[in-house]
């Protein structure tokens, strides 16, 4: 079984500041990893993944995460941050070669971009 | 051009009523879900279909019945609605078991009962 942790509830942070979300998963296989964001009122859209290869990752809108195997974390950073970025970030995971679609979601970060 | 979409947007209705909710996607994808996110935007898969075929059935109650006519639509019947199924509930589809298919959400049923 897979769990996810998403350590922060929410993130407050100016805009063109740097962010980090920060994401933990607990599994006792390997596993593929996610992010995906909602906008208000929007459903979930990928933001990027993690299968194999280089840990770290980079995805849509400037986005980038990096895998730790070692201590089981899949954080979200972007350098500089708009107003835009401002949603609710998910971290999901899935079991090796299981079904992506069955994704365990952590509980979410909501990321406010101030002015 | 919507890739998933659901129907209705918003519904309104009284406890013990039965309500359906409508999911189509025209990306030609094999597998479909229904997921259910909380008023703490915990999201949980309840079930998915793929090519009309019941595949993941999570611990939900009976009075939730998934019904797939054809491996473009899912459609989700709830029976005898209670004040607990308030949630907004996401349709999502993917490319099967493919492992580098990611899911691709409807823009949810926010579904609120009194």
């Amino acid at each position: 079984a897979q769990s996810v942790t998403q350590l922060d509830s929410q993130v407050p942070v100016f805009e063109e500041a740097p962010v980090e979300l920060r994401c933990n998963y607990s599994s006792s296989v390997s596993v593929y990893l996610f992010w995906y964001v909602q906008y208000p009122n929007q459903g979930l859209q990928l933001l990027l993944k993690y299968l194999s290869g280089s840990t770290l990752v980079k995805g849509i809108n400037g986005f980038e995460a990096e895998f730790n195997k070692s201590q089981t974390s899949f954080h979200l950073r972007k350098p500089s941050v708009h107003i835009s970025d401002t949603a609710e970030y998910f971290c999901a995971v899935s079991g090796l070669g299981g079904n992506t679609g069955k994704l365990i979601f952590g509980q979410g970060t909501t990321l406010q971009v101030k002015p | 051009d919507t890739a998933v979409s659901q129907t209705p947007k918003y519904l309104v209705t009284q406890m013990g009523n039965d309500k359906s909710i409508k999911c189509e996607q025209n990306l030609g994808h094999d597998t479909m879900y229904w997921y259910k996110q909380d008023s703490k935007k915990f999201l949980k898969i309840m079930f998915s279909y793929n090519n009309k075929e019941l595949i993941i059935n999570e611990t939900v109650p009976n009075r939730f019945s998934p019904k797939s006519p054809d491996k473009a639509h899912l459609n989700l019947h709830i029976n005898s609605l209670e004040l607990g199924d308030s949630a907004v509930y996401f349709c999502a589809s993917s490319q099967g078991e493919v492992d580098n298919s990611p899911l691709h959400f409807g823009n949810g049923t926010r579904l609120t009962v009194t």
